[in-house]
């Protein structure tokens, strides 16, 4: 069984048109939620940390959630560098599990 | 330099080849880490090293062979890879163990 699934895999966006991306995990002892942004050929780049249900993190046009059973990146009126895939990752005990990613496009 | 550099970007390699990928984080911390990733799948863990010492290693074929020399510098030491090792390979580090993880750029790596 999965630990860790994000949905969609795959979105596309107008310009300005938001959405949420989706974490959802199964794992109990959650120490950590991680949320990571990746362009083409390159390695992610860290976005956000979250620890505890309730709590919220912003930067720009992205805002991360967290609950008891899963996590939401949500995009603000996206634009087109906004197109990536977007991983997320869940530390339990010392491990650190990876989702598959959910890829982003946004056209203008 | 700053943050996590990794050389070669890209790789070509003959089946019976030894050739090896280098990781060097600039960022004072103390794991470094070796994920594989291949298409529509999820990073796979391969290596974690924590001070210097591995602490992990994920069922890895023998044919991956891990370096760690000192706290800045992590090797991934290559032979006689199969096609289906070709994907590439990102090199990481945190500050603790499993903590938030900062990538270098990657090593593409094909295998024919």
């Amino acid at each position: 069984e999965d630990q860790v699934t994000q949905s969609p895999e795959a979105l596309r966006l107008q310009e300005g048109e938001s959405s949420s991306l989706n974490c959802s995990y199964t794992v109990s002892g959650l120490r950590g939620l991680f949320w990571y942004r990746q362009d083409p050929g390159k390695g992610p780049e860290f976005l956000f940390t979250l620890y505890s249900a309730g709590e919220e993190k912003e930067k720009e046009r992205l805002k991360a959630t967290l609950t008891k059973k899963e996590s939401f990146l949500h995009i603000t009126a996206p634009k087109p560098e906004d197109s990536a895939t977007y991983l997320c990752a869940l530390k339990y005990g010392n491990k650190l599990v990876f989702g598959a990613g959910t890829i982003l496009r946004v056209k203008s | 330099e700053t943050g996590v550099t990794q050389t070669p970007r890209h790789l070509v390699m003959g089946m019976t080849n030894k050739k090896s990928l280098k990781c060097e984080q600039h960022l004072g911390h103390n794991a470094m880490y070796w994920y594989k990733q291949s298409a529509k799948k999820p990073l796979e863990l391969m290596f974690v090293y924590s001070l210097e010492e591995r602490v992990e290693n994920n069922s890895v074929p023998s044919r991956f062979s891990p370096e760690c020399p000192n706290s800045s510098h992590l090797f991934l030491h290559l032979h006689t890879l199969q096609p289906e090792d070709s994907a590439l390979y990102l090199c990481a580090s945190s500050q603790d163990y499993a903590g938030e993880l900062f990538f270098g750029e990657g090593s593409r790596l094909t295998v024919l």
